[in-house]
């Protein structure tokens, strides 16, 4: 069973197109992550989430505690955009973390 | 700040060698995370430090584990003696607090023949 469950995980977009990337948790938190994992492999943190909704330039996300449930969105994806990214949860002492959802934005 | 340091980047070893990773965390903050990446498990995180204390040790997988911050600006994580299943990266991170923006190294890419 996995606490973190992220969709999808697999996802191929065009050059300008708005992207959802969801993660689903089963555990009781105290923050959620979001990480961006680059090809070259260093990883990045996006966003550090408890409550409501957080923008960074094009990158949006939001969590709602009531469904467990966060997404992260991209508006005008860009092929710099493809990477992995990781949802994780601390979930106190615990941190769990998705699997990923892996993009891939065409020019 | 130059961000997370660890050291080496990259390491090959024999198996059953000792491995010692090494970290530097940004300066102010006062958590720190050593996670490992593989293709199988995804990332896990092995050990949790808070004012240089071991506040969660739960994850890391073996006795073989060890980990250690001395003072506020280092910290180690050995593996004695190493396994080839042991081949992972490994990653440090530091936030100011444990529930705040997590700042990650490059990792150290450990393969054990």
């Amino acid at each position: 069973k996995n606490e973190v469950e992220q969709s999808p995980q697999n996802l191929t977009a065009q050059e300008g197109e708005f992207i959802t990337i969801n993660c689903s948790y089963s555990v009781g938190i105290s923050a959620l992550h979001w990480l961006q994992q680059h090809p070259g492999g260093g990883i990045v943190s996006l966003f550090m989430l408890s409550s409501g909704k957080k923008k960074h330039g094009r990158l949006i996300a939001t969590i709602n505690i009531q469904e467990k449930h966060s997404s992260l969105h991209i508006t005008a994806s860009h092929p710099r955009d493809s990477a992995v990214y990781i949802c994780a949860v601390n979930s106190q002492p615990q941190f769990y973390f998705g699997t990923g959802t892996s993009l891939t934005v065409i020019p | 700040d130059a961000g997370v340091i660890q050291s080496p980047r990259h390491e090959v070893t024999e198996m059953g060698q000792e491995v010692t990773l090494r970290c530097k965390p940004i300066s102010g903050h006062n958590s720190l995370f050593w996670y490992r990446q593989t293709m199988m498990r995804g990332l896990e995180l092995l050990i949790y430090f808070n004012n240089n204390v071991p506040i969660d040790d739960s994850g890391m997988p073996e006795d073989r584990f060890s980990a250690k911050m001395p003072n506020a600006s280092f910290s180690t994580l050995k593996i004695q003696p190493s396994e080839p299943r042991d081949s992972a990266v490994y990653f440090c991170a530091s936030s100011l607090i444990r529930d705040t923006e997590a700042f990650f190294g490059q990792g150290t890419r450990l393969t054990v023949v």
